[in-house]
């Protein structure tokens, strides 16, 4: 069973670009979240998406949008690119209840704007 | 502040050390995770719990809900167990949103 996986692994992007990261959920689970991890800091919640809809959003501008398929899986993508976007990008997916569950996280996209 | 605030923020112990991060929140949660970060980044769910204490292997970990804090035990460490671990909560009324500390760097040596 696979778990979360992300793709690419790394990435380097020249400011004013465009990115879209990928991510594919653990099987079985229909909600999928995106966090931004900068260089020893924790990760900070993006957004969060359940049944093709962002569901709940974190404190980043409009260039951070994103996508949910039919499969759950999901995209990540980043506008206008700036140099303080780079990050490690974290994908992790977790079944909808209703309540808490536990979330399953992928090995990020290193992302490097130059 | 930080809704989520860990101490220490590095710790180096010798092999076979009993080892304690702490882990306070200011908010009111449903869950309270302990994640294990390698370098290279990939993050590993090592607990959640709303309350009590778990146990798995050589890991523990104790949660009170009334003091807004929880802890995370290593006995026996092992070289293996040098990572950064992070304390992350779900807040009530955020399905699944997790909120982070910015981590205990953990070194272990021979």
């Amino acid at each position: 069973d696979a778990g979360v996986t992300q793709s690419p692994t790394h990435l380097i992007k020249t400011r004013g670009q465009q990115v879209t990261l990928r991510c594919s959920p653990k099987s079985g689970h229909d909600t999928v979240s995106w966090y931004q991890q900068a260089l020893g800091q924790g990760p900070q919640f993006i957004f969060q998406y359940y049944e093709e809809e962002e569901r709940q959003r974190g404190n980043f501008p409009d260039r951070f949008s994103g996508h949910q398929f039919p499969n759950y899986s999901s995209e990540l993508n980043v506008n206008a690119l700036l140099l303080g976007d780079s990050a490690l990008y974290l994908c992790a997916s977790s079944l909808n209840q209703g309540w808490d569950t536990e979330a399953f996280f992928g090995q990020g996209t290193r992302l490097t704007v130059v | 502040k930080n809704e989520v605030e860990q101490s220490p923020q590095n710790l180096t112990a010798q092999e076979g050390e009993f080892i304690t991060i702490n882990c306070s929140y200011s908010v009111g949660i449903s869950a309270l995770h302990w994640l294990q970060q390698h370098p290279g980044g990939g993050i590993v769910s090592l607990f959640m719990l709303s309350s009590g204490k778990k146990k798995h292997g050589r890991l523990i970990a104790t949660i009170n809900i009334q003091e807004k804090h929880s802890s995370l035990h290593i006995t026996a460490s092992h070289p293996r167990d040098s990572a950064v671990y992070i304390c992350a909560v779900s807040p009530k009324g955020s399905a699944s949103k997790l909120t982070f500390g910015t981590g205990t760097r953990l070194q272990v040596t021979l």
